[in-house]
């Protein structure tokens, strides 16, 4: 079955920094890009940031851009997301969604969240 | 900026047919946006409806279906359900690595 599973979320203060993981698993992860995708709550869905198969190309909305890095280890089928000087704003589930990025773009598969609170 | 318009809310009744849309702020949506759609119930991660307008991700009923209407996507659904009752996004790839998700619909089914 293919899935992935996201981690890492917690309570961090205004300005802090955080890590989220997100683990691939029933698919070959090297060949798929993946996507961070937030849900602040009572509010819809954003897209944060994608990075390619490979790694080699990523891209971030305007909001995070500057703050937020995305990775990868294909080497053991995990993501990341490194969130740097976060704000209140910033408050969200976050999922990981294996993507199509190339003949198609579209999120395929979705993780069931990690939790992100920004507070002081 | 740019914006993917969604309807805020929608009704259909039990059986009956509801289409709803996608719209963009800066022009025209057409397929060279790749629209696709997803579902949300309260509490639960998306699910993939609907990908490069009109394709149906795996398990989705054909009930489903989706579509460029006028200078919109759309996604109708045909013979609602109860537990179609959800919330739907789209969202649209603006090219660059580069996505934006609609505000969503709030569908109820009564």
């Amino acid at each position: 079955e293919v899935q992935v599973l996201e981690s890492g979320g917690g309570l961090v203060q205004p300005g802090g920094s955080l890590r989220l993981s997100c683990a691939g698993s029933g698919f070959t992860f090297s060949s798929y890009a993946m996507n961070w995708v937030r849900q602040a709550p009572g509010k819809g869905l954003e897209w944060v940031s994608i990075i390619s198969a490979s790694g080699g190309s990523r891209y971030y909305a305007d909001s995070v851009k500057g703050r937020f890095t995305i990775s990868r280890d294909n080497s053991k089928n995990t993501l990341d997301l490194q969130m740097n000087s976060l704000r209140a704003e910033d408050t969200a589930v976050y999922y990981c969604a294996k993507g199509q990025f190339s003949a198609n773009y579209y999120m395929d598969v979705w993780g069931k969240g990690t939790t992100v609170t920004v507070s002081s | 900026q740019t914006v993917v318009t969604q309807e805020p809310s929608f009704s259909v009744s039990p059986g009956g047919t509801v289409t709803l849309t996608c719209g963009l702020s800066t022009g025209s949506v057409s397929t060279t946006y790749y629209p696709s759609w997803y579902q949300q119930t309260p509490g639960q991660a998306p699910r993939t409806l609907m990908y490069s307008t009109s394709t149906r991700s795996s398990g989705v009923p054909d009930r489903f279906s989706g579509s460029i209407l006028g200078n919109k996507a759309a996604l109708t659904i045909t013979g609602a359900q109860a537990d179609d009752e959800s919330d739907y996004y789209c969202v649209l790839y603006l090219g660059g690595g580069i996505w934006v998700f609609g505000g969503g619909t709030k569908l109820t089914v009564l």
